[in-house]
């Protein structure tokens, strides 16, 4: 069985910190990995995704960093804001044939920033 | 341009019972998508349609039954309602290698 592996399951932060999410994943055959910001009572949307061959993808004050040799990612927050208080979940893309992706997501991490 | 839209939003269910949760997207998208979240266990793959007329088994499809209808819909059918099935479902859809778009989810409770 696939799996990415999250942590922390509950994060809290001042207004202002970076707080900073991790994700791990065993299969090498994944080709993308994305992340969703949930907000209670609402779908996953998609935050930020980053393809293997890029180490960092930055989009406003989210940045995924990539470590392909350690199977590792993370999500950072800069200058975190009450309104980001939400559920991320990391999520890892594998082909599953007739052009097709799977994703495996974690278990999610929900976010609370503090005023 | 509504996305994916999925009907009912909420929906209490005894035991036994079935019924069809419906999905649908307007983005043009091949590939379709259920998944069910339960606290602590992140979104699990139930089925999933690659494109219309296949549809082929995730990680947890025992208890379901799937149609894809055409293009735009993808329904999720539970014939016999078990508690084990109390859970919020969610849809997908997406183009290719492109992230998948999410609708908004059926709250369900199954009594």
């Amino acid at each position: 069985q696939q799996q990415v592996k999250q942590s922390p399951q509950s994060l809290i932060v001042q207004k202002g910190g970076i707080p900073i999410i991790n994700c791990a994943y065993e299969n090498t055959a994944f080709d993308y990995f994305p992340w969703y910001q949930q907000f209670p009572g609402k779908g996953p949307a998609l935050l930020i995704a980053i393809r293997p061959d890029v180490s960092e993808k930055k989009e406003g004050r989210f940045t995924i960093s990539f470590n392909k040799s350690a199977k590792q990612f993370s999500l950072h927050i800069m200058d975190s804001q009450p309104g980001d208080s939400a559920t991320y979940f990391c999520a890892a893309a594998a082909y599953s044939g007739a052009g097709s992706y799977q994703l495996t997501f974690g278990k999610g991490t929900k976010l609370s920033v503090i005023p | 341009n509504a996305g994916v839209t999925q009907t009912p939003k909420f929906q209490v269910l005894k035991t036994g019972q079935s019924m069809t949760l419906q999905c649908a997207q307007d983005m043009n998208h091949n590939s379709m998508y259920w998944y069910r979240q339960d606290p602590g266990m992140g979104l699990r793959l139930i089925y999933y349609s690659a494109s219309e007329g296949t549809t082929d088994k995730g990680e947890v499809p025992n208890g379901y039954n799937v149609s894809r209808l055409n293009k735009r819909e993808f329904s999720l059918r539970l014939e016999s309602a078990a508690p084990s099935q109390t859970s919020v479902y969610f849809c997908a859809s997406v183009r290719g290698d492109q992230p998948q778009h999410f609708g908004d989810g059926t709250r369900l409770s199954i009594l």
